[in-house]
């Protein structure tokens, strides 16, 4: 298996811009989970899904950010509006449990001007 | 709320010697309790874990501690490589919680 994979690795945007993160999780793994990595929160939790179903989504900053699981295979977080203030890396992590290791993607490193 | 705190930001070691990182938690109910390292521009990778069961695991030159009356755990690593140079998160889960460390960045000075 390929692993995590995130596109973009690099997203550079204008605010107010509508910015939209990829995941494709690890083929088997019953959970996905979208982090955002900054210096003073380190690995936040946004969001994470078990079999494509939202569980805990109280990592959510606010109502711009939104994030579906259409299927096993796919994941988006979407910003819309984008902020400055959302520049940040952004990963996707997938497990076979809640407190199974997690298989994190390279991230994407989000840019908002 | 932090719930799986790492009060320490940055750390230094000399080659050869031991690093010792630090992580607390506040909740009870969280029964397993994993490392990741993170170098730059990559993703987070698995370390080493320990289940609430547990006071000690050891995985090679990598070995965590788990003192659950105090909410506390820690990773060793002797000893010490350049290599070893990397971000460390703690993460704890129990229930239907997860949560991450803000991470200690380890410096091993050749």
């Amino acid at each position: 298996d390929a692993g995590v994979i995130q596109s973009p690795r690099h997203e550079v945007t204008e605010m107010g811009q509508e910015v939209t993160l990829r995941c494709k999780p690890i083929s088997g793994h019953d959970y996905l989970f979208w982090y955002r990595q900054t210096m003073m929160r380190g690995l936040e939790l946004l969001i994470y899904f078990n079999n494509n179903v939202p569980i805990d989504d109280s990592g959510m900053p606010e109502d711009r950010f939104s994030a579906k699981m259409p299927n096993a295979s796919f994941s988006t977080l979407k910003i819309q509006p984008s902020e400055p203030r959302d520049s940040a890396v952004y990963f996707c992590a997938s497990s076979l449990g809640l407190g199974d290791t997690q298989y994190f993607g390279p991230g994407t490193r989000l840019t908002v001007l | 709320d932090q719930q799986v705190k790492q009060n320490s930001p940055s750390l230094s070691v000399q080659e050869g010697r031991i690093s010792i990182l630090n992580c607390d938690y506040t909740n009870s109910m969280f029964d397993y309790f994993l490392w990741y390292k993170k170098y730059p521009a990559e993703g987070p990778t698995f370390l080493i874990s320990i289940s609430s069961i547990k006071d000690k695991n050891e995985d090679g030159r990598f070995t965590v501690f788990l003192n659950k009356s105090a909410k506390h755990l820690s990773l060793h690593i002797v000893p010490s490589q350049p290599g070893d140079s990397a971000v460390y998160f703690c993460a704890a889960s129990g229930g239907n919680q997860f949560y991450f460390g803000t991470g200690t960045s380890l410096t091993v000075i050749p």
